[in-house]
């Protein structure tokens, strides 16, 4: 079976500095990996994935993600965050690559202070 | 907008009572899945659609709830005898057939008083 794990509940950056969301995955299958972003009350927007392609994987705002088999993991990071970013971030593998089929961890609560 | 588009955005509902939300994904997708987020959780798999067929169902889809898509189109879900437990957003999510992307609406919010 799949399973993501987001390591942190809550982030907080100051603006300007490295966003590191950490996500780790377990599968048995090549993995397809996603990361979602959701504003309060709003549905996901697909961030940025990885379908066996570069294991750098660059994505909308800024932000990107590296596929790294050995450690199975699949952090989510941008270079210098901004207010908009805060959120909720989501790390998700594909089950049976289906791309609507998805296993999410738990959330990653971004916080940005000025 | 093309995009997904759920309906009603917020639903109150006294326990007991039954609710439909209905779900329009982006017109040319043929796979269309059905999610529940509770507070502070990622998304929760619950059943999704090729066309009209309904393809799988997750364990956390008791038999309180049904979903439809009769012409491979819109769905529908419905949950029947609403318990306080059921509150939670529930998203709607489509996609093309071979596509690894799906397009997530903004989600009904059920809150069970």
């Amino acid at each position: 079976a799949q399973s993501v794990t987001q390591l942190g509940s809550h982030v907080s950056v100051s603006e300007g500095a490295l966003v590191l969301l950490r996500c780790n995955y377990s599968s048995s299958v090549p993995p397809y990996l996603f990361w979602y972003v959701q504003y309060p009350n709003q549905g996901l927007q697909l961030l940025l994935k990885y379908t066996s392609a570069a294991t750098l994987v660059k994505g909308i705002n800024g932000f990107e993600a590296e596929f790294k088999k050995s450690e199975t993991s699949f952090h989510l990071t941008k270079p210098s965050a901004h207010m908009s970013d805060a959120a909720e971030y989501f790390c998700a593998v594909s089950e049976n690559n289906q791309g609507g089929k998805l296993i999410f961890g738990q959330g990653t609560e971004l916080s940005v202070k000025p | 907008d093309t995009g997904v588009s759920q309906d009603p955005r917020h639903k109150i509902t006294k326990r007991g009572q039954n609710v439909t939300f209905r779900c329009d994904p982006i017109s040319e997708h043929n796979r269309l899945y059905w999610y529940r987020q509770t507070l502070g959780q990622g998304p929760e798999f619950l059943t999704y659609f090729q066309n009209e067929a309904q393809l799988e169902k997750s364990r956390l889809l008791s038999d309180r709830f049904s979903a439809e898509r009769p012409k491979g189109s819109f769905s529908t879900l419905e949950i029947q005898r609403t318990e306080q437990g059921d509150s939670a957003m529930y998203l709607c999510a489509s996609s093309s057939h071979g596509s690894t992307e799906a397009f997530f609406g903004q989600g009904t919010r059920l809150t069970v008083v």
